[in-house]
Formats: structure tokens, C-alpha cells, sequence
């Protein structure tokens, strides 16, 4: 089955523990994204990747870094996390971004807590 | 760069009245244009995209969205909500052409449907 599988679903945690996202895709896709999701500011996106080494920055990096050594596999890391990073974190990926009009296949969410 | 505004961040229509979401985003050349929608506790679903042709087009649950480029708009609607549309509704825009892109979305409506 197509997936993008994203783990944990719940993650709680304290003010400067260093955290790991995982987001897999079965799918091959070149494009994988991070957003995260907080009332009223809607999805906004943290960072992205065209393909293999390739990332760059969405509308809000700070605090955040990632990887892309497989096509497959795009972590989302919280060297020190803050509260005002808990928020709800989706994982995306696509073939091309949306470049050739093809939808993004969403991950189910993490939805993080930091205290 | 491309952008995209959803000037309603909330909004409640009765069962069986008609909707209307709004979306204007600004790109300088002809964007593809997305409809997705998220129900509480889920990721996005693809409602319906528009990336040439028919300016009108249809997608699922009965949904429609026309693209006015007179007006950068990208509006969806449906003739008779039902209870299970509640949800939160992003228009995103995709940059047309090239072989790579990047989504961005608005900030989202979320829809309340009174019985």
C-alpha cells in the first residue's frame, strides 16, 4: 500500500531534549516536505526536499534541522526543543512537488508536546 | 514566489445550505491550484485539483472549484453541505512548469455545519 508512514503519533517530551521525527514513503517520490500545524496559522512548512541531499527552507526553519540520505526516508530533528514548538507535524511527499500537478500523500501526524 | 490567501478563517452554513471557500493566491504565470481537505484527528485528502482546461472542475464528496484568473481566484463550493463536511478545508498552489515545484498553502477555513 502507497503510505507515508510517520512515527510517533504522540511524542511528549521536555525543553532541550534532542528529538527525532521519522517520516518513511513507500512511494519513490523525489519531493518530501515537513509542516507543522497550529490553530489558526494553518499548515506551514519547515522544510523541503527536491531529492536525495537536496533540502532547503520553508516559511519556519529555526529550531529545526533534517536529512536526506535516502530518497525514502526524511527526519524531522529538534536539537532543543522549546514549548513553542509543540505544535502538529505532518510528513509529505510527492513526485515532483506539485510541479506536474500531482497531489502530496500526507502522513497521519505527530503531534508533539513540549514542556 | 507564490502565495495563497483564505480570507475566511472560520465559517458556519446550516445542513443543506450551499457553500462557497474562497482562495486568491498571487503567482506570476498560470499555478496549479489544490483543494485538500482535513477532518479532526486525520491528515489531508485531495479534494480536487485544476492544473489546465476546463476552468470548472469537479472533484469528490461533490465538490467544485472554478478558476477565475480575471481575479487570482480559485474558489470551491458545494450546492448542499451535509454534517460530515465539517472539516478544515487548505487551497494550495503549485508553481506550473519546470520539472520540480513546492506547495504552498493557505492558511485554511475550517467549516462548521449547524444541524
Amino acid at each position: 500500500e502507497a503510505q507515508v508512514t510517520q512515527n510517533p503519533r504522540y511524542l511528549i517530551t521536555v525543553t532541550g531534549k534532542k528529538l527525532t521525527v521519522t517520516c518513511s514513503q513507500n512511494m519513490n517520490h523525489e519531493y518530501m516536505s515537513w509542516y507543522r500545524q497550529d490553530p489558526g496559522l494553518g499548515l506551514r512548512q519547515i522544510y523541503y526536499s527536491m531529492n536525495v541531499e537536496v533540502t532547503d527552507k520553508g516559511d519556519v526553519p529555526e529550531g529545526y534541522k533534517v536529512s536526506r540520505k535516502e530518497k525514502r526516508n526524511f527526519p524531522l530533528i529538534l536539537e532543543s526543543p522549546s514549548p513553542n514548538q509543540t505544535s502538529l507535524y505532518f510528513c509529505a511527499s510527492s513526485p515532483f512537488g506539485g510541479a506536474r500537478g500531482e497531489k502530496l500523500f500526507f502522513g497521519s501526524g505527530t503531534q508533539l508536546s513540549v514542556l | 514566489a507564490q502565495s495563497v490567501t483564505q480570507p475566511d478563517i472560520h465559517i458556519t452554513v446550516s445542513e443543506g445550505a450551499s457553500l462557497e471557500l474562497r482562495c486568491n493566491y498571487s503567482y506570476g504565470a498560470t499555478p496549479y491550484l489544490f483543494w485538500y481537505v482535513q477532518s479532526p484527528g486525520q491528515g489531508l485528502q485531495l479534494l480536487l485539483k485544476y492544473f489546465s482546461g476546463d476552468t470548472l472542475v469537479q472533484g469528490i464528496k461533490g465538490f467544485e472549484a472554478e478558476f477565475k484568473r480575471s481575479q487570482s481566484s480559485f474558489n470551491l463550493r458545494k450546492p448542499s453541505v451535509h454534517w460530515s463536511d465539517a472539516a478544515e478545508y487548505f487551497c494550495a498552489v503549485g508553481a506550473k512548469g519546470g520539472s520540480q515545484g513546492n506547495l504552498i498553502f493557505g492558511k485554511g477555513t475550517k467549516l462548521s455545519v449547524k444541524p
